[in-house]
């Protein structure tokens, strides 16, 4: 149990577009869900903190503006990187905690994105 | 803030030699401690965790006891496999829904 989605796996796109990536808890609702971002060889940091039905809670430095977050169900978060350049090519990995006391944190299987 | 420390690597062992990689944590109150793994090209997965000092957590031959006295959590095994070639990340989160903090990971490569 405890499972989360993320999707695409990886994801090629031109620089000026934008790209969406979705995270959904398959088994259990998740009223928060995290984004993270991982450079090569680095560790992950927090992006935002994804809250159903509000708005998202952003790390400091990180543009609001450039990564979109909606969280419109129990179920299913999702992060736009709008007009995407090649500095956005990471490794973005959505988490989610599961439910109940000791509950810990289940990750996505993340989104390699490359901006060309 | 909080944060993690852990030893940089890579770290590059024999296989079924023993392994420690260090992690120590600074946090305002009590936190769980965790321990994830990262194979290539995958997201991560929960390794072990500990939620009380003194706890050890463990799995797949893999040790960390939480010693607040020294405020650490170090990773521990006594026999490496190839398979276990990875990166490993230490983590802290102090209490309900807040986001785990990360170490900034230690490679693992296991050698034959």
């Amino acid at each position: 149990g405890a499972v989360v989605s993320q999707h695409p796996s990886w994801v090629i796109c031109k620089s000026g577009t934008s790209v969406k990536i979705e995270c959904r808890s398959l088994d259990f609702q998740a009223t928060t869900m995290f984004w993270y971002r991982q450079f090569p060889k680095q560790s992950l940091m927090l992006m935002a903190t994804s809250n159903e039905g509000s708005k998202a809670t952003y790390e400091q430095g990180v543009e609001k503006d450039k990564f979109l977050i909606n969280h419109a169900s129990l179920t299913l978060s999702t992060l736009t990187v709008t007009s995407a350049h090649p500095e956005d090519s990471s490794f973005y990995i959505c988490s989610a905690r599961r439910p109940g006391q000791g509950g810990g944190y289940t990750f996505g299987s993340g989104t390699r994105l490359t901006v060309v | 803030g909080d944060s993690v420390t852990q030893m940089e690597g890579p770290v590059t062992l024999s296989e079924e030699a023993c392994l420690t990689i260090n992690c120590t944590y600074t946090a305002t109150g009590y936190p769980s401690l965790f321990w994830y793994v990262q194979y290539p090209g995958e997201g991560l997965q929960l390794l072990l965790k500990a939620t009380k000092a003194d706890d050890k957590g463990s799995n797949k031959g893999f040790e960390a006891t939480y010693r607040k006295e020294t405020t650490s959590f170090h990773l521990e095994k006594g026999s490496v496999q190839v398979s276990d070639s990875a990166v490993y990340f230490c983590a802290l989160t102090d209490s309900g829904n807040t986001p785990l903090v990360f170490g900034k990971g230690t490679r693992l490569s296991v050698i034959a």
